[in-house]
Parts: C-alpha cells; sequence; structure tokens
C-alpha cells in the first residue's frame, strides 16, 4: 500500500514569489496535516483538516493557506514567501480528525529554498 | 506555552549496546506520547506511543517509559544497530490532531 506521497520533493523559489505544495493522504484516511520543518528542529504544526474543513491552526501567518479535496487529497499555499519559509514542509495523514490514540504518519515532505 | 524538549542534541552508542533518549514535557494534562524517528532526507515515521494511565510500554526492541511525577519521557532501544541512526523526536498531542514536537535527539551508532 502506498503511503502519504507529496510532491513536488524539492523547490527552489525567490522572494515575494508563491508557492502550492501537494498531499496526498493513506489511502482510506480523511485526515491531513501540515507542518513546518526548519533545520536542526522538529517539526512545527500548520493546519489540520477533516472531511474537508479545517480543523485547527497552528502559529502561522495568514500568507499561509490550505485547503481539502473530496478526495483527501491536500494543498498548502503560501503567498509573498520569505526567505524564513525554507524549510521542509510536511503532510501527515490519519484515519479520522482526533481520536486519542490516532497515529499520524508522515510523507516524505517537501524542501523549500527561498533566495 | 506547551513545549517539548530533548535533553541531549547527540547520542553515540556502540553497536549491539541499548540506547536510552530522554524527553522533558511541560503540559501536565498532555494525555498522549508518541516517539517518531527521522532518517536523512524522509519523513517523520512513527516508533512507539503511550497514553498518561501507562507507565511503561514495549514494543519490538523499543521500550517507551513515562514519568508523570516528573513530565518525562524516555525512549529505550535495545540492541542498538546501525540501521538505528536517525534522529528521534518525541511529540505530546494537542488540540485536534496537532503533534508538539521538541527539537530532536540525534543518534549514532559506530560499529
Amino acid at each position: 500500500d502506498a503511503g502519504v506521497t507529496q510532491s513536488p520533493t524539492h523547490l527552489i523559489k525567490t522572494r515575494g514569489q508563491q508557492v502550492t505544495l501537494r498531499c496526498s493522504p493513506i489511502s482510506g484516511h480523511k485526515s491531513v496535516s501540515w507542518y513546518q520543518q526548519v533545520l536542526g528542529q522538529g517539526p512545527q504544526f500548520i493546519f489540520q483538516y477533516y472531511e474537508k474543513e479545517e480543523r485547527g491552526r497552528g502559529n502561522f501567518p495568514d500568507r499561509f493557506s490550505a485547503r481539502q479535496f473530496p478526495n483527501y487529497s491536500s494543498e498548502l499555499n503560501v503567498n509573498a514567501l520569505l526567505l524564513g519559509d525554507s524549510a521542509l514542509y510536511l503532510c501527515a495523514s490519519s484515519l479520522l480528525g482526533g481520536g486519542l490514540q490516532e497515529t499520524q504518519y508522515f510523507g516524505p515532505g517537501t524542501r523549500l529554498l527561498v533566495l | 506555552g506547551e513545549s517539548v524538549g530533548l535533553h541531549l542534541p547527540t547520542l553515540s552508542v556502540q553497536e549491539g549496546d541499548n540506547s536510552i533518549i530522554n524527553c522533558a514535557y511541560s503540559n501536565s494534562a498532555s494525555d498522549y506520547f508518541i516517539w517518531y524517528k527521522q532518517e536523512s532526507g524522509k519523513g517523520p515515521q512513527f516508533i512507539i506511543d503511550i497514553r498518561s494511565n501507562m507507565d511503561k510500554r514495549q514494543g519490538q526492541r523499543v521500550t517507551v517509559l513515562l514519568n508523570k511525577t516528573v513530565k518525562h519521557l524516555s525512549l529505550q532501544i535495545a540492541a542498538t544497530q546501525p540501521g538505528d541512526s536517525a534522529v528521534y523526536f518525541c511529540a505530546e498531542k494537542g488540540g485536534y490532531n496537532k503533534l508538539i514536537f521538541g527539537a530532536g535527539t540525534r543518534l549514532a551508532v559506530h560499529p
């Protein structure tokens, strides 16, 4: 079975540009969460989507937005890129939206470099 | 605020030895904790989890211990192998599906 997939694997952008990252959850999973991982740090929660609705948001500016599609795949959009947005963007999927022992499975991430 | 942190940034062990990776958390109301392993160029991989009503949980070659009194979590890896070399994160589950990660501990296994 395929795990969580993300595209693209790597991306280079310049300041001020916009970027869209994509995630496909594990088949049957309805919840997708996005995390930002800066080099040398642990992942930081950005968003959670369940059944196409935003269920949680981390401490990130409005330049960050996301959506979930009827097939449960998701896109993360970042506008007006800053140098500090350079990071590994991780997508995690889980079966439901918030069960106590619900394991989140991570994809390989998209490495974004902003120049 | 909430935080989950790790004491040691790097742990070096000999192949075959046991490894212990430690983690402190700050939210005494937290009731679910997870350990992830992250290899270079990959996303975090689930290792083992534990609920706050447990003190210990064992998996294959791994054991997680939870001490709620001092808000401390540890991951023990038995007979450490070169393939165990990675960065290990403890995470605390916040609201909804939010995971709160620490900075990570790098485990280096030497032959």
